[in-house]
């Protein structure tokens, strides 16, 4: 059974980065024909794919969001991380990390993580 | 950039159908899945690759798809099914590759 678990800080101030980290078991990330994804999900809001890691190392991000975003990966922890720079209240949501593929969706899920953006 | 467009909410009586649309340009060209999210919890997957079920969704939930609209439908409706569901295609090629649809509260008189 696959199964993702996110994991950082609550609370970051404005401007500052955030971090996560999302831990995979049950599946071999660098090995794994599908891509790592995060999505965010704003309170009472829509969710929002945000970007997404290959286990080749290619990358893809959502364009309307800019380039604050960066996904890295780190096979030998069978982990991906989110960083996002020069924070903003706009950015406190409930972030997702997820494995999917075009052709089937996103079939695994993190529990999702909250994040607030206040100083 | 593409836009889903699914009505905000659906009420349903226990026991009939409840039928959920998700309006995009040329939608039926695009490989298209639904996700049921219950609060609190991360989304799941209840139809992938337009028509299919994942293994434990009951046959209750299946989908179809028409040239811009493509349609959950949850039959015998139980007050289980009450959440939000969200559409979601492969945008291959779009600034956005992954795009969800607005969402569609599901409420279970």
């Amino acid at each position: 059974q696959v199964q993702l678990q996110e994991s950082g800080p609550g609370l970051v101030k404005p401007s500052e980065t955030l971090s996560l980290i999302c831990s995979v078991s049950g599946d071999s990330m660098g090995s794994s024909s599908y891509y790592w994804s995060w999505i965010r999900q704003p309170a009472g809001g829509q969710l929002e794919w945000i970007g997404r890691m290959y286990a080749t190392g290619s990358d893809d991000y959502n364009a309307s969001l800019k380039s604050r975003f960066a996904i890295m990966m780190d096979t030998s922890k069978n982990q991906f991380s989110l960083k996002v720079s020069s924070v903003s209240a706009a950015d406190t949501a409930k972030y997702f990390c997820a494995r999917g593929r075009s052709s089937v969706g996103f079939d695994y899920w993190g529990q999702g993580i909250q994040v607030t953006v206040s100083s | 950039s593409y836009v889903l467009s699914q009505p905000p909410s659906v009420s349903v009586a226990p026991g009939q159908t409840a039928t959920i649309t998700c309006k995009g340009d040329n939608i039926g060209t695009l490989t298209t899945h639904w996700y049921q999210q219950k609060p609190g919890q991360a989304p799941r997957r209840v139809v992938y690759d337009n028509v299919a079920r994942p293994s434990g969704i009951p046959v209750r939930f299946s989908a179809s798809k028409s040239e811009n609209t493509a349609t959950l439908t949850i039959d015998r409706v139980e007050a289980g099914d009450e959440a939000d569901y969200y559409c979601q295609v492969w945008n291959s090629g779009g600034d956005i590759l992954y795009v969800f649809g607005t969402a569609t509260k599901v409420t279970v008189l």
